[in-house]
């Protein structure tokens, strides 16, 4: 798989159910990022974790990091309709700089 | 709150034809970037700008396309003669920054359909 692969590539719940969402990828990393994109709209960036860094919260959202499996996960707790867009992981592959390397990403709907 | 802006929302051309999509960064950012989005795949880094000159670029930034920022304000991206297989979403971003951990913030994104 190529760096940054997210599954599952698309997820349905209801709200108020959590929602994870799980990305590769291959090369050593810096950073990590999760962006999300709501449909015709551009990237927001939603959280970061460091090389690092095992866990880190941000509101309803949890993303943990594990270099040894070169995986992450993102959680979003009691999600809401609102929630509903792609979620991409992005990696900084080692670089200083900010060329990132996007994931597929994930479809996630939230159903009222 | 602040936001990177960019113009035209959807641009059609004509094969071989020149593009410019613009884009004004958010005023106190330093570093720009453009990103394109193909349908259907993955969003890929085509380049990123510092201080009037290329900071680095990917294999897709080939002669093709060039950068610029003419102005205080606009930052824009050039497609000399476009191919059918430039047509993408074409994200500009910036940043504060350069260096681990900084986060970009994006545009709305200019879809561009070449026939």
């Amino acid at each position: 798989s190529q760096q940054g692969e997210e599954d599952p590539q698309a997820l349905s719940i209801q709200e108020g159910e959590n929602a994870t969402m799980n990305c590769s990828y291959k090369t050593s990393i810096n950073n990590l990022q999760w962006y999300r994109q709501n449909s015709g709209r551009g990237l927001v960036h939603l959280i970061l974790i460091r090389s690092n860094e095992r866990e880190k919260h941000s509101g309803r959202l949890r993303v943990t990091l594990d270099t040894s499996k070169k995986s992450s996960s993102l959680l979003i707790t009691a999600s809401r309709a609102a929630d509903t867009a792609s979620y991409f992981c992005a990696t900084d592959e080692g670089n200083a700089g900010n060329m990132l390397t996007f994931g597929g990403g994930t479809r996630l709907m939230v159903k009222p | 709150e602040p936001e990177v802006t960019q113009t035209p929302s959807h641009q059609v051309t004509q094969m071989g034809q020149e593009v410019i999509l613009r884009c004004v960064p958010i005023s106190n950012h330093l570093y720009f970037y453009w990103y394109r989005q193909i349908l259907g795949q993955k969003v890929e880094f085509l380049v990123s700008f510092y201080n009037n000159e290329i900071s680095e670029k990917s294999e897709i930034f080939d002669d093709q396309f060039s950068v610029e920022r003419p102005d205080g304000s606009n930052f824009t991206l050039k497609i000399r003669s476009t191919k059918l297989e430039d047509s993408a979403m074409y994200f500009c971003a910036s940043s504060v920054h350069r260096g681990e951990g900084e986060k970009l913030f994006f545009g709305s994104g200019t879809q561009l359909s070449v026939l």
